[in-house]
């Protein structure tokens, strides 16, 4: 089964700087994907980045990057020019491209990791 | 542009009372997903469906039931409430599995006293 580890159960950061958060995944499948998600206070769900397994290519969206290191199974979020409505609680996610099975789609979630942004 | 929709978003229940969480997505999504948060936890997931009348049990399904007699709705029954079902529940959809997003409700915050 594949575990989703996120070392950092709180992490802060000065508003425009940059922060990076740390997700360690256990697998032995070769493809799948990997997730960031943010939880504001207001508990929604949101999705952030997407980094598919085959692809070498970290993935990019606006101020947030990540660096995957498959072989290393380290899938790493940087946020740059941090601002006060990232304050949030990150949740790193795995996922198999597979429906079959024991993977059925879903998501196994990380612990999650509260960042605070001061001003 | 609704998405997944939950209701009601807080409930308090007496232990052995019963509910039903509601869920419905507007986006014709075939997979549908009810998690469950414990406080400062990430979420597992409680059950599952692929399509109507496909459903089918997640890694802590005890305690609850559903069904999914439309593709639209995704409804999770509590049966006996007890204490340890005190969570924030999440339904989410995606189109498929892989990479597909999956896009999450509001969550519904349970208590059972």
């Amino acid at each position: 089964a594949q575990t989703v580890t996120q070392s950092q159960p709180e992490m802060s950061v000065q508003e425009a700087e940059t922060v990076t958060l740390s997700c360690t995944y256990d697998t032995s499948e070769s493809d799948y994907y990997l997730f960031w998600y943010k939880q504001p206070p207001s508990r929604q769900m949101i999705l952030v980045i997407r980094q598919e397994a085959y692809k070498q290519q970290n993935a990019t969206e606006n101020r947030f990057s990540v660096n995957f290191q498959k072989a290393a199974k380290s899938f790493s979020l940087k946020i740059s020019d941090s601002q006060l409505g990232d304050a949030a609680m990150y949740f790193c996610a795995y996922r198999t491209p597979n429906a079959g099975g024991t993977s059925y789609g879903k998501l196994t979630f990380g612990q999650g990791t509260i960042l605070t942004v001061h001003p | 542009n609704a998405g997944v929709t939950q209701t009601p978003k807080f409930r308090i229940l007496k232990i052995g009372q019963s509910m039903t969480l509601q869920c419905a997505q507007d986006m014709n999504h075939n997979y549908m997903y009810w998690y469950r948060q414990d406080p400062g936890m990430g979420l597992k997931l409680i059950y599952y469906s692929v399509g109507a009348g496909i459903t089918d049990k997640g890694e802590v399904p005890n305690g609850y039931n559903v069904s999914r007699s439309t593709t639209e709705d995704f409804p999770l029954r509590l049966e006996l409430a007890a204490p340890s079902q005190t969570s924030v529940y999440f339904c989410a959809s995606s189109w498929s599995a892989g990479g597909n997003i999956q896009y999450f409700g509001a969550g519904t915050r349970l208590s059972v006293l």
